[in-house]
């Protein structure tokens, strides 16, 4: 199966802070198609989770475009310019190129 | 608009067994697969596997290949998740979740809270 190595398992940040969360793959998320089917979702506190980010680096309708993911084959990242406090809590990465699809550890987002 | 409704909380004993349902509206259930996820108290994410909605056909993941079974009733456009011989670890939050085209997860349930404690 893909693991996916998300770091760091804790970012502190402030309000207005940019921060970056990276997710390392075990083997290339490149598909056969030519599409990459690495994903970004965030689960608020009791929530469930939410799609944020889909093939690398399109955004979710409705999600702010202080939001960016970038990266290819077996390095993404996951970028927010400006943390807000409705950004708070974790993050995960999600792998649907290969089967079984895989999660990431996950990255817990708090305010400094 | 589309809602993915899951049934309410379960407390059952090891040993028993539970069937989870999730029910989806504002789209049309047999167009896209529903996935499934479980999340322990406290911990991440675990995918489960999916079930095809026009087939009925279901694929595990290689922790779920036993005492777990994902079945349909299309003509009330709900998925389920059966659980049997409960054990202490599948006390846990489980999701669905239904796909569209590059999206993987693009629409959740709220969750179901299982709790097997003797």
């Amino acid at each position: 199966d893909v693991v996916l190595t998300q770091t760091p398992p804790t970012l502190s940040a402030t309000i207005g802070q940019s921060v970056s969360i990276s997710c390392r793959s075990s083997q290339s998320l490149l598909h056969s198609n030519g599409n990459t089917y690495l994903n970004w979702l965030l689960q608020r506190p009791g929530q469930p989770p939410q799609l944020l980010i889909y093939l690398v680096s399109r955004l979710e309708s409705g999600v702010p475009n202080r939001f960016s993911g970038s990266g290819s084959g077996t390095d993404f990242t996951l970028k927010i310019s400006g943390v807000e406090a409705e950004d708070l809590g974790v993050y995960y990465c999600v792998q649907s190129t290969h089967a079984p699809w895989t999660f990431g550890g996950g990255t817990k987002l708090e305010l400094k | 608009q589309i809602q993915l409704v899951q049934s309410g909380p379960e407390l059952k004993k090891p040993g028993e067994s539970l069937k989870i349902s999730c029910k989806a509206s504002g789209y049309t259930f047999t167009d896209y697969a529903m996935q499934w996820v479980k999340q322990a108290p406290g911990k991440g994410l675990q995918y489960m596997g999916w079930i095809n909605t026009q087939t009925g056909k279901p694929t595990y993941a290689d922790d779920f290949k036993e005492r777990f079974v994902f079945s349909l009733e299309t003509s009330a456009s709900t998925a389920y998740l059966q659980i049997n011989n409960l054990k202490n670890e599948d006390t846990a939050t489980y999701f669905c979740a239904s796909p569209r085209r590059g999206r993987p997860f693009a629409y959740w349930g709220q969750g179901t809270l299982v709790t097997v404690s003797s």
